[in-house]
């Protein structure tokens, strides 16, 4: 049962450089989230698909974009990568929203942005 | 907007101990209530919930009581253990965020034998 999977698991960047998030989950989910996760602020929204096909902003989007590639698999991408965005990003996925379904989540991907 | 506030840790306790993790929110009506807890290294998973009013919420030993008199939603457990060691977040989800969950900051626990 692999569940959420995230690629890569570490990364560094420097500043301005773009890169891909990977997330796919194996669970015919159809809501996929990002998350960022910072010391002190919990865990904030970037962007969530309520199903496939559809995208949404959440909480933090500036800096970022998404892709639901199909069902199975939702991407963030950062074009020009800044400082800030230096952080813990987290996948995951529910069968419903997240009030009636528990999420499920990846290990996260820990960027560094130099 | 909808809210939620914990305490601030870490929290340090030996094993056995009695914990209390406190977690109050702001929000409209009744949102449903959640604790997550993530493991050093892993991702969050779901520990409990609690969708209406005086709902207890349990798990592993975990339980959590919604009250909405005092909008809050309280983590105890009667004895810790050292695999408990993981931050917990409280979260909460209400229709008028499209069921989005809205987190805590989290409460690093670190049981020590």
């Amino acid at each position: 049962n692999a569940g959420v999977t995230q690629t890569p698991k570490f990364q560094v960047l420097k500043t301005g450089q773009s890169m891909t998030l990977q997330c796919a989950q194996d669970m015919n989910h159809n809501s996929m989230y990002w998350y960022r996760q910072d010391p002190g602020m919990g865990l904030r929204l970037i962007y969530y698909s309520a199903s496939e096909g559809t995208t949404d902003k959440g909480e933090v989007p500036n800096g970022y974009n998404v892709s639901r590639l199909n069902k199975r698999e939702f991407s963030l991408r950062l074009e020009s990568a800044a400082p800030s965005q230096t952080s813990v990003y987290f996948c995951a996925s529910s069968e419903a929203d997240g009030t009636n379904s528990p999420l499920h989540f990846g290990n996260g991907t820990r960027l560094t942005v130099t | 907007g909808n809210s939620v506030t914990q305490m601030e840790g870490p929290v340090t306790l030996s094993e056995e101990a009695f914990l209390t993790i406190n977690c109050t929110y702001t929000a409209t009506g009744y949102p449903s209530l959640f604790w997550y807890v993530q493991y050093p290294g892993e991702g969050l998973q779901l520990l409990l919930k609690a969708t209406k009013a005086d709902d207890k919420g349990s798990n592993k030993g975990f339980e959590a009581t919604y009250r909405k008199e005092t909008t809050s939603f309280h983590l105890e457990k009667g004895s810790v253990q050292v695999s408990d060691s993981a931050v917990y977040f409280c979260a909460l989800s209400h229709y008028n965020q499209g069921g989005k969950l809205i987190f805590g900051q989290g409460t690093e626990l670190s049981v020590k034998p």
